[in-house]
């Protein structure tokens, strides 16, 4: 079973909508991430979450929003979908606590198309 | 502010040869860099971790090595297969996140 998953795996919604993405992850890990990759572009950071008290933005967290469950949860709300929030939505963990400072690991990815 | 760059954006190669993928960075001060690839539309799959205070990583046919006085790391792939075919990435890790360059979509054909 992966370590890291994502649902939904694909979305399509229109605009205006509010969307719920999921992230859920077997780790252990205390970080968690919330990414999102547009064609020909890196990865940009939305949101980052330490542990389930500490929620903190990253470069583009405009017209989105966070909450972190549990430790082993975190969701990505986009509170009323555009088009330019089109994109491959991608969640990521990671833990300082084993030596391997910050190696992040990879969910599949969520593909959000709002039309 | 820290940018990450990845050249050359696209290369295409004949299976069996071995090539250098590279990444570079303008601020020296990070914790770590990894590399991942990525197949298309899915996700990254983490290939090597180098650490600040190591030099090189390996693993099978790969071989990352990380000079920061210079701002550089560079991928080298030995032996290369179609099943290398991916777009490669070299994120920075800084305090609390990976600072993503554009990767370098590589083709490896028969």
């Amino acid at each position: 079973d992966a370590d890291v998953t994502q649902t939904p795996r694909n979305r399509i919604t229109k605009t205006g909508k509010r969307i719920m993405l999921e992230c859920s992850q077997t780790k252990g890990h205390d970080r968690m991430y919330w990414y999102r990759q547009d064609p020909g572009l890196g990865l940009r950071l939305i949101y980052y979450s330490f542990d389930v008290k500490d929620i903190n933005k990253g470069e583009i967290s405009d017209g989105y929003s966070v909450s972190r469950q549990a430790q082993a949860k975190f969701s990505l709300s986009l509170e009323s979908a555009i088009p330019n929030q089109t994109a491959l939505y991608f969640c990521a963990t990671s833990d300082v606590g084993t030596g391997v400072r910050d190696e992040q690991f990879f969910g599949p990815g969520t593909r959000l198309t709002v039309l | 502010k820290q940018e990450v760059t990845q050249i050359p954006a696209a290369l295409s190669v004949p299976e069996g040869e071995n090539l250098v993928l590279n990444c570079s960075f303008t601020d020296s001060a990070i914790y770590n860099l990894q590399w991942f690839r990525q197949d298309p539309g899915k996700g990254l799959t983490s290939l090597l971790l180098i650490q600040s205070s190591q030099r090189e990583q390996t693993s099978g046919r790969l071989n990352a090595s990380l000079d920061k006085s210079s701002g550089r790391s560079t991928l080298y792939i030995a032996a290369s297969q179609p099943g290398d075919s991916a777009t490669y990435l070299c994120p920075i890790g800084g305090y609390n996140k990976l600072i993503f360059g554009a990767g370098t979509r590589l083709a490896v054909h028969p």
